[in-house]
């Protein structure tokens, strides 16, 4: 079975720009869930989705924002980008009966 | 969910066993621990997770104390790929599959 997939992998933007990830949960699974990782804030929760709707979300400001689709596929999206938001964006998956979660490779974004 | 403290870091010889701890003394009644493990660059692994009972699986074993109040994570025969930040955690067993991560432990596994 096919891992967590992430695209893309790497990202360089400039300040003010937007950005959108995407990530391919593995077959059959119906949560997906965003992290951050940075060096100095470690890896900091963003958002999760089940079944299409938005199950909780991090403390993070409404500039990042994320849906997921019916095929379980997610997208997060964040807006007027800051020279802080580089940092390393990982999608994890769980089949939503186990409790377990599966991470991708992440996306290594860098704000310019 | 409840707080785990962790070693900042460990060393272990190749070959040999690691031991893991994890204190998680606030620990609740429907709360799992789980494991997982971030090699330098990649995305978290899942490793084990466990309720009251001792676990075992490919990867690892994990020890749970009677009181449920502490834990231990042991890689019976580490390698140099065990090279890791180990990361636990508590979650609870129904609700939101958020994840708190810490700053887990940093084992180095020695030639």
């Amino acid at each position: 079975k096919a891992g967590v997939t992430q695209t893309p992998r790497y990202l360089i933007k400039t300040r003010g720009q937007q950005v959108t990830l995407s990530c391919s949960p593995i077959s059959g699974h119906r949560s997906v869930s965003w992290y951050q990782q940075t060096p100095g804030q470690g890896l900091q929760f963003l958002f999760e989705y089940f079944s299409e709707t938005q199950r909780n979300k991090g403390n993070f400001p409404g500039r990042f924002s994320g849906r997921q689709f019916s095929n379980s596929r997610s997208e997060m999206n964040v807006s007027t980008l800051e020279l802080g938001d580089s940092a390393l964006y990982l999608c994890a998956s769980s089949s939503g009966t186990g409790r377990e979660q599966y991470f991708g490779p992440g996306t290594r974004l860098t704000v310019t | 969910d409840a707080k785990t403290t962790q070693p900042t870091s460990m060393d272990c010889a190749e070959g040999r066993a690691a031991n893991l701890p994890c204190n998680h003394s606030t620990i609740s009644g429907n709360e799992y621990v789980y494991w997982y493990r971030q090699i330098h660059s990649q995305g978290p692994q899942y490793i084990i997770h466990g309720l009251k009972n001792n676990e075992t699986n490919e990867m690892a074993s994990l020890i749970i104390t009677e009181d449920r109040k502490s834990s231990t994570l042991i890689l019976p025969h580490a390698t140099l790929r065990d090279t890791a930040v180990y990361y636990c955690i508590a979650l609870s067993g129904a609700g939101s599959y958020q994840l708190t991560f810490g700053k887990g432990t940093k084992l180095s596994v020695i030639p």
